[in-house]
């Protein structure tokens, strides 16, 4: 069974510019989060869909948006960036039948910022 | 952030020897914890979890122990292998939210 993929590996963007990351979670998982992993730092909770829905958000700015597929494939959009926002970003997902179910992670997309 | 680590902390052991790291959680609603494993390049791969109605959790070479009136959380991996060498992270998750909480993360280095 296939496991969380993320596209793409890496993103190189200039400051100003958008940047969209691509996740599919495992075959059957409806519930999709979102964490960034900045060098120094650790994981940081950013977005958390299920069923299409946002459910909880961290303390990112409202640049940092996202959305849910109706296949519960999900998409991070980063508008307006900043050198800061360089990052590897890791999408999650978890089967999102209840609460405090396990969530597995995918390769991450590496994202710098010129 | 909520776990901003400026140092990340090694833990060097010989190949065969037994590992144990160490993790301070926060949150006293957190009743869900999980381990995770991160080799360089790659995402956290899942080890083990456990929940607060339990003390202990074994798994293959695997130990985790959770005391929950100081806040602690360990990882035991017997007979350490090189393949073991990674960052381990730590992650809470607060009752009633799938929002986890990371750690700063443990380097293990294993030599032999």
């Amino acid at each position: 069974e296939a496991g969380v993929t993320q596209s793409p590996t890496h993103l190189i963007k200039t400051r100003g510019q958008q940047a969209t990351l691509r996740c599919s979670p495992i075959s059957g998982h409806t519930s999709v989060y979102w964490y960034q992993q900045a060098l120094g730092l650790g994981l940081q909770f950013l977005l958390w869909y299920d069923e299409g829905e946002e459910r909880n958000r961290g303390n990112f700015p409202p640049r940092f948006s996202g959305r849910q597929f109706p296949n519960y494939s999900s998409e991070l959009n980063v508008n307006a960036l900043e050198l800061e926002d360089s990052a590897l970003y890791l999408c999650a997902s978890s089967k999102g039948t209840e609460y405090q179910e396990t969530q597995y992670f995918g390769p991450g997309t590496r994202l710098l910022v010129l | 952030g909520e776990n901003v680590g400026l140092h990340l902390p090694t833990l060097s052991v010989q190949e065969g020897d037994n590992s144990i790291i160490n993790c301070a959680y926060s949150n006293s609603a957190s009743d869900y914890f999980i381990w995770y494993k991160q080799e360089s390049g790659k995402g956290p791969q899942f080890i083990i979890d456990i929940r607060s109605n339990m003390d202990k959790r074994q798994g293959q070479r695997v130990t985790v122990l959770l005391n929950k009136t100081v806040k602690h959380l360990s990882l035991q991996i017997a007979a350490t292998q090189p393949g073991d060498s990674a960052v381990y992270f730590c992650a809470e998750n607060p009752y009633n939210t799938d929002k986890l909480i990371f750690g700063t993360g443990t380097r293990l280095q294993v030599f032999p």
